[in-house]
């Protein structure tokens, strides 16, 4: 089975809007973190935001917010007031405690318009 | 400034040779992961250490492919023979021994096999 399952093959904001990323999780570990990541086209990896597995908050972090629905396992990225600068892939990526592991999902490209 | 770092960072080599791929991970870090990424595949976990130990490298052609870790500032990926379905971007990342914490990534290797 898929650990991180990213299902929305591209996805497109006005600016200044918001946007949802969707992310779903499939795991046994009681203890696990989840993390977002952007990839613009210059390739590098820049982390975004974390939730844990045991957080009763959503994690937020300047505009992104992370929608962490526990029961459903998803944990999905908030990106609010876009920007072009938002233009990249997102990923999502689970670590499980019992093995340290760091699963990426296939990502998501986000194209914002002006 | 801590920050992983992938040597080299662009390689071109003709199929067949060996090719050698080095991670500095960032200092205190006990997790070291390495993935390539393809349009097709996304981001795969080829292998990762704890603490130097390889704990998982099911994601790696056994035949052709080695991930070792000398010491704790060095982890090396090995391609040998490469062929050309092994052109990708490599990337190494280290993390803190903490499901709480992400993963700083290095800035990747391009290779090329021709």
């Amino acid at each position: 089975a898929q650990k991180i399952t990213q299902t929305q093959p591209g996805m497109f904001v006005q600016e200044k809007e918001a946007v949802t990323l969707d992310c779903t999780y499939d795991t046994s570990d009681p203890s696990y973190g989840l993390f977002w990541y952007k990839q613009p086209s210059s390739g590098e990896m820049i982390f975004l935001i974390y939730q844990g597995s045991y957080d009763q908050q959503n994690a937020t972090e300047g505009r992104y917010s992370l929608n962490f629905q526990k029961a459903r396992k998803s944990a999905n990225l908030v990106i609010s007031a876009s920007q072009l600068g938002d233009s990249a892939m997102y990923f999502c990526a689970l670590r499980e405690e019992a093995n340290s592991k760091l699963t990426f999902g296939k990502g998501i490209t986000l194209s914002v318009r002006p | 400034d801590a920050r992983v770092t992938q040597t080299p960072r662009h390689k071109v080599t003709e199929m067949g040779q060996e090719v050698t791929m080095r991670c500095q991970p960032i200092l205190g870090h006990n997790t070291v992961f390495w993935y390539r990424q393809t349009m097709m595949q996304g981001l795969e976990l080829l292998a990762y250490f704890r603490n130097r130990a390889p704990l998982d490298d099911s994601g790696m052609p056994k035949d052709r492919f080695s991930a070792e870790m000398p010491d704790a500032t060095l982890a090396t990926l090995k391609i040998q023979p490469s062929e050309p379905r092994d052109s990708a971007v490599y990337f190494c990342a280290s993390a803190a021994d903490s499901v709480n914490t992400e993963a700083f990534f290095g800035q990747g290797t391009r290779l090329t096999v021709v």
